[in-house]
């Protein structure tokens, strides 16, 4: 049974370009959150998606935005790249009913020069 | 809101001693609470968790932690670390009405030397 994946593992972007990193739950999981995580610091919560909508947000601009399609994948987009958001980009899943059990993924590195 | 604070930042230990990792919390309303641990250049995995219950959790890899309601306290503990042990671990809280979306602290790396 394959976890949680995402891709790609690392890239590379310029200031002012716009970026997408991909991610495909656990297996019988509905649920995908979507975290920052600065170097040295811990996990930020970005939004969730349930249901193809997002359904709550944390403290993010609306440079951030999302998607999760009919097979629970879910795509987390970043338009006008600052230095600032060079972070590991990780993403969760949990089950229905179950949202408290969240299963991580490895994380995206982006690096933003 | 809630906030966690890791009131460490790094514990340097040897193999084979005893090792406490401490976490406080605040939330106005019921939590629950977590561990997880990132070795390098992974992702984040669960050690434990305390839902309800009784406030001593046991984990997975020999850990343990104490739910200590009044002093909102959710310390981390292990009676006898090796070097696989040596990463870094997070604690995290959600509230139990939104449990889908967790506040985590900064972290406490962990060093077991040999």
């Amino acid at each position: 049974d394959a976890g949680v994946t995402q891709s790609p593992t690392h890239l590379i972007k310029t200031r002012g370009q716009q970026v997408t990193l991909r991610c495909s739950p656990k297996s019988g999981h509905d649920t995908v959150s979507w975290y920052q995580q600065a170097l040295g610091q811990g996990p930020q919560f970005i939004f969730q998606y349930y249901e193809e909508e997002e359904r709550q947000r944390g403290n993010f601009p609306d440079r951030f935005s999302g998607h999760q399609f009919p097979n629970y994948s879910s795509e987390l987009n970043v338009n006008a790249l600052l230095l600032g958001d060079s972070a590991l980009y990780l993403c969760a899943s949990s089950s229905p009913g179950l949202s408290y059990e969240q299963y991580f993924g490895p994380g995206t590195r982006l690096t933003v020069t | 809101a809630q906030s966690v604070t890791q009131l460490d930042s790094q514990v340097p230990v040897f193999e084979e001693a005893p090792v406490e990792l401490r976490c406080n919390y605040s939330s106005s309303v019921s939590v629950y609470l977590f561990w997880y641990v990132q070795y390098p250049n992974q992702g984040l995995q669960l050690l434990l968790k305390y839902l309800s219950g009784s406030t001593l959790v046991k984990g997975i890899n020999g850990f343990e932690a104490e739910f200590n309601k009044s002093q909102t306290s959710f310390h981390l503990r292990k009676p006898s670390v090796h070097i696989s042990d040596t990463a870094e671990y997070f604690c995290a809280v959600s509230r139990t009405n939104n449990a889908g979306k967790s506040t985590f602290g900064d972290g406490t790396t962990l060093t077991v030397k040999p």
